[in-house]
């Protein structure tokens, strides 16, 4: 079966210290890959998201990036944090089965910026 | 750009009051379409999806949603709403048939059950 592992669970960062969220998938392969910023009342934010090893489209001007060095490997990066960055951020990766496209998400990472 | 709408940011309910959020998305296209659900302290769920045919779909715990093309709607019903319901509620859609597109979520509904 497949599976999603995010990590951490939880991180508390300093103002313009660098990030690194890392995302991993089990059991596919080629999956579509995401990264989504959730806030109250704003609900889920795509941030980015990845089609191939190597290929990222950037969906709002931020001060993140992503990257992703393998096919089932998903990185969401910073070089210099700030406030506004604090928030949940979710993986997520989906793949085209049965007609449709169906997504399944991680469990996030709260992200505090001190 | 393709947008998802939810209408009711907060829903305040009574036990065994009947539901319905209401979903519109901003796409010509053809679409495959989603409630997700997130349960306090859990993460997002898929409660259930459209992806072609009947266009009323049934999901788990009772909810069902109607795709109607003509409308771009796909509204999310529950005949009797239980306590254990209070969750918040992402409607998404995922465009097809068009390479590269990510699947979008609405803002969300928050739904609160009093007993």
């Amino acid at each position: 079966s497949q599976t999603i592992h995010q990590w951490p669970a939880t991180l508390v960062q300093p103002v313009g210290s660098p990030l690194s969220l890392e995302c991993t998938v089990e059991g596919t392969s080629n999956p579509n890959l995401y990264w989504y910023r959730q806030a109250a009342g704003r609900g889920l934010q795509l941030l980015f998201y990845s089609v191939g090893i190597g290929q990222i489209s950037s969906e709002v001007p931020q001060n993140l990036s992503a990257s992703r060095p393998q096919d089932r490997q998903f990185i969401l990066s910073s070089k210099k944090l700030l406030l506004s960055d604090s928030g949940f951020y979710l993986c997520a990766w989906s793949v085209f089965l049965r007609g449709g496209t169906e997504a399944f998400f991680g469990q996030g990472t709260r992200l505090t910026v001190v | 750009a393709q947008s998802v709408s939810q209408h009711n940011h907060h829903v305040i309910l009574s036990e065994a009051a009947s539901l319905e959020l209401g979903c519109n998305y901003s796409y010509g296209g053809t679409v495959n379409l989603f409630w997700y659900v997130q349960y306090p302290g859990q993460h997002l769920q898929l409660l259930l999806k459209y992806f072609s045919g009947d266009p009323l779909v049934k999901g788990i715990k009772g909810f069902e949603a109607e795709f109607i093309k003509s409308k771009f709607s796909f509204n999310l019903r529950k005949p009797s709403v239980q306590w254990s319901d209070t969750a918040e509620y992402f409607c998404a859609v995922k465009p097809i048939n068009q390479a590269g597109t990510a699947l979008i979520f609405g803002k969300g509904t928050t739904l609160s059950v009093s007993s």
